[in-house]
């Protein structure tokens, strides 16, 4: 069955560095885009990044530009999200979602969602 | 960029129907898609593009736009519905990604 499961997540301190990572399963995953979306405790759903399927293009949300790169590894099935200078509003459950836009769909939808990974940036 | 606006809280008796909006001026032009997340859950979708449903979703979840305002119609609301709903959209830019702020169903 089609599955994505994140890992990496952890409590890091301000100012430092993490990648977390999102392994896809049952689905040809060179075949779609990825997203990351977070959600910071007791708040909303808030999409930070994707990339597109073979990651010739990426997107990020402002507050991530510059500190955040999404990449993707699709010989491995994986997406990664490279987290830099983070900061205690970084800290949220962080999912990644295949887009179905172009493969099974015309609209674009976040079909499928991972557990999610938490990360908790704190001294 | 672009907004979505929910109502954060929402009611309904259990068995009637209840609509769940998202305003934006985007959504003239784009389909918005709906997600329910339940506690410590991952979201799930519900509804997307001109009320498409995945398979395993009750048909007593029903999408619809009107204007600059989308809808989410649950049917006769059940117990398992409660839950929040997020509507989201790809804006006109084609490279972000947006969600309504959620609004939380309870079913009495």
């Amino acid at each position: 069955q089609v599955q994505l499961v994140e890992s990496g997540g952890g409590v890091v301190q301000p100012g430092k560095s993490l990648r977390i990572s999102c392994a896809a399963s049952g689905f040809t995953f060179s075949d779609y885009g990825m997203h990351w979306v977070r959600q910071a405790p007791g708040k909303g759903l808030e999409w930070v990044a994707f990339i597109w399927y073979d990651g010739s293009n990426k997107y990020y949300t402002d507050s991530v530009k510059g500190r955040f790169t999404v990449s993707r590894d699709n010989s491995e099935k994986t997406v990664y999200l490279h987290m830099s200078s983070l900061r205690a509003e970084d800290t949220a459950v962080y999912y990644c979602a295949r887009e179905i836009f172009g493969v099974l769909s015309d609209h674009h939808v976040m079909d499928v969602w991972g557990q999610g990974t938490t990360i908790t940036v704190s001294s | 960029s672009a907004e979505l606006t929910q109502d954060p809280a929402v009611s309904v008796a259990l068995g009637q129907t209840v609509r769940i909006t998202c305003q934006g001026d985007s959504l003239r032009n784009y389909f918005a898609s709906w997600y329910q997340q339940k506690p410590g859950q991952a979201p799930l979708l519900v509804i997307y593009g001109n009320n498409d449903r995945p398979s395993g979703i009750p048909d007593r979840f029903s999408g619809s736009t009107s204007g600059n305002t989308a809808s989410l119609t649950i049917f006769g609301a059940q117990a398992e519905d409660e839950a929040d709903y997020y509507c989201n959209f790809r804006d006109s830019s084609g490279s972000q990604w947006v969600f309504g702020g959620g609004t939380k169903l309870t079913v009495l």
